[in-house]
């Protein structure tokens, strides 16, 4: 069974700071995509990162995946209000069933105005 | 959320009676996932489903669930005779294709409390 661990579990910072998230496992995925899912509402898709050592840029936002397709980070510089929600990763697996996305159990972000 | 629409968005059973949980995927998505968020949990992946074809059940428990996506209207999960482990919410989600990188979108969700 493949499995995602998030830390921390829990982010609480204030307007402007900068963190880091993370997401690891033993195991290897074809892909990793980080959604953003907020209180009541559905998961909404902010990256997918494919290739090992991939690094992408969404405004404040940086995801990198690493070299052995294994982790991956988030990183938001100047945290807003805004950004406050619950983060998780997902792998896409690398056998045949792709389609199973396995999800960690998500940062929980709160940035304090 | 991309157009995936889930009714009823907030739904209360009592133990012993039926949750029927529906999605409409996005306008041409044929690929259609369901997945479950306990409290505290991260999301499981349930049931794998094209138009009129159950493709991976695996995920889904073996008694009183089960789900369908048939060739007119919506997808249905129904989950017969709950129990208060039932509850949890039930995000549905859709794809124009069998891949999921980067294409898969998912609906606000269900919530399915169990007295």
């Amino acid at each position: 069974t493949q499995l995602l661990e998030q830390s921390p579990q829990f982010l609480s910072i204030q307007e402007g700071e900068n963190l880091t998230v993370y997401c690891n496992s033993s195991s290897v995925f074809s892909s990793l995509q980080w959604y953003r899912q907020e209180p009541g509402e559905g998961p909404v898709l902010l990256v997918t990162v494919v290739t090992g050592g991939e690094v992408k840029k969404l405004k404040r936002l940086t995801f990198q995946f690493g070299d052995a397709r294994k982790d991956s980070s988030l990183h938001i510089t100047a945290a807003q209000p805004g950004d406050t929600g619950l983060y998780l990763c997902a792998g896409e697996n690398s056998g045949g069933s792709n389609y199973k996305l396995t999800f960690g159990k998500g940062t929980l972000l709160t940035v304090n105005p | 959320n991309a157009g995936v629409m889930q009714n009823p968005r907030h739904l209360v059973r009592r133990r012993g009676q039926e949750a029927r949980l529906r999605c409409s995927p996005v306008k041409g998505h044929s690929h259609v996932y369901w997945y479950r968020q306990l409290p505290e949990e991260g999301l499981k992946f349930m049931v794998y489903l094209q138009k009129e074809n159950i493709i991976d059940e695996s995920g889904m428990p073996k008694e009183r669930f089960s789900a369908e996506f048939p060739k007119e209207g919506p997808s249905i999960l129904r989950i017969q005779q709950v129990v208060r482990g039932d509850s949890a919410a039930y995000f549905c989600a859709s794809s124009p294709t069998g891949q999921v990188t980067g294409e898969l979108f998912f609906g606000e969700g269900s919530r399915l409390t169990v007295l």
